[in-house]
């Protein structure tokens, strides 16, 4: 199975900041990778798919780029509301893999 | 609008098998593919099961090949996981998703709410 490394697995930020997460695949997946955000006590919601496509409803400060092995989601401008998990997901091949997780806090 | 929602979860002694359900609304259930996700207490997202629109093909992980079976009734508009020989390490919320686009190929863009499954004695 495709690994999926996300880093950082914790991070502390505060409002207004810009802050990046990453996820890198144990082989190419060309760009068949997707952002959720994880809410304490609810289910996922996808942010992005295909790696940069955002989508209906989401932000426009949440961006995502790259393709093979490397991926990143850039959130520009954090707000009160994004402070959550966010976990990448390769949907290239199954079985389906997400990284391990990134917890977003406030400073 | 898109609703899932699941059912069949509880407390199940190891060993134990256990059905869980996901009755889908507000879309042609039969064009898309589904998945099951879960997700232990305090850990993060672990991708389980997928299968395709007409259910003719399934896919799982290496953790639960074996012992999970994925199911669906296109006539009924439900998803299926039978889960075997139960584990603690099983002991997670399940949750129910939908492709994002019809047919395979695509991330899962709809999630149910879940429904809880303990494995203790």
């Amino acid at each position: 199975a495709i690994q999926m490394t996300q880093s950082p697995s914790s991070l502390s930020a505060s409002v207004g900041d810009r802050v990046t997460i990453t996820c890198r695949a144990s082989q190419s997946i060309s760009d068949d990778l997707g952002w959720f955000q994880q809410l304490p006590g609810k289910a996922p919601k996808l942010l992005i798919s295909s790696s940069s496509r955002l989508q209906t409803g989401v932000p426009s400060r949440f961006s995502g780029s790259g393709s093979g092995t490397d991926f990143t989601l850039t959130i520009n401008g954090l707000q009160p509301d994004d402070f959550a998990t966010y976990y990448c997901l390769q949907d290239y091949i199954f079985p389906h893999t997400f990284g391990q997780g990134t917890r977003l806090q406030i400073k | 609008e898109v609703q899932l929602l699941e059912s069949g979860g509880g407390l199940v002694q190891p060993g134990g098998s256990l059905r869980l359900s996901c009755a889908a609304s507000g879309f042609t259930f039969s064009s898309y593919a589904m998945s099951w996700v879960r997700q232990a207490p305090g850990k993060g997202l672990e991708w389980v099961s997928g299968i395709t629109d007409s259910g003719v093909t399934s896919f799982y992980a290496d953790s639960v090949k074996g012992r999970f079976t994925m199911s669906r009734d296109n006539s009924k508009n439900i998803l299926y996981l039978q889960i075997n020989s139960l584990r603690g390490d099983d002991t997670a919320i399940y949750f129910c998703a939908k492709g994002q686009h019809m047919g395979l190929g695509s991330t899962w863009g709809s999630w149910g709410q879940g429904t809880r499954v303990t494995v203790s004695s």
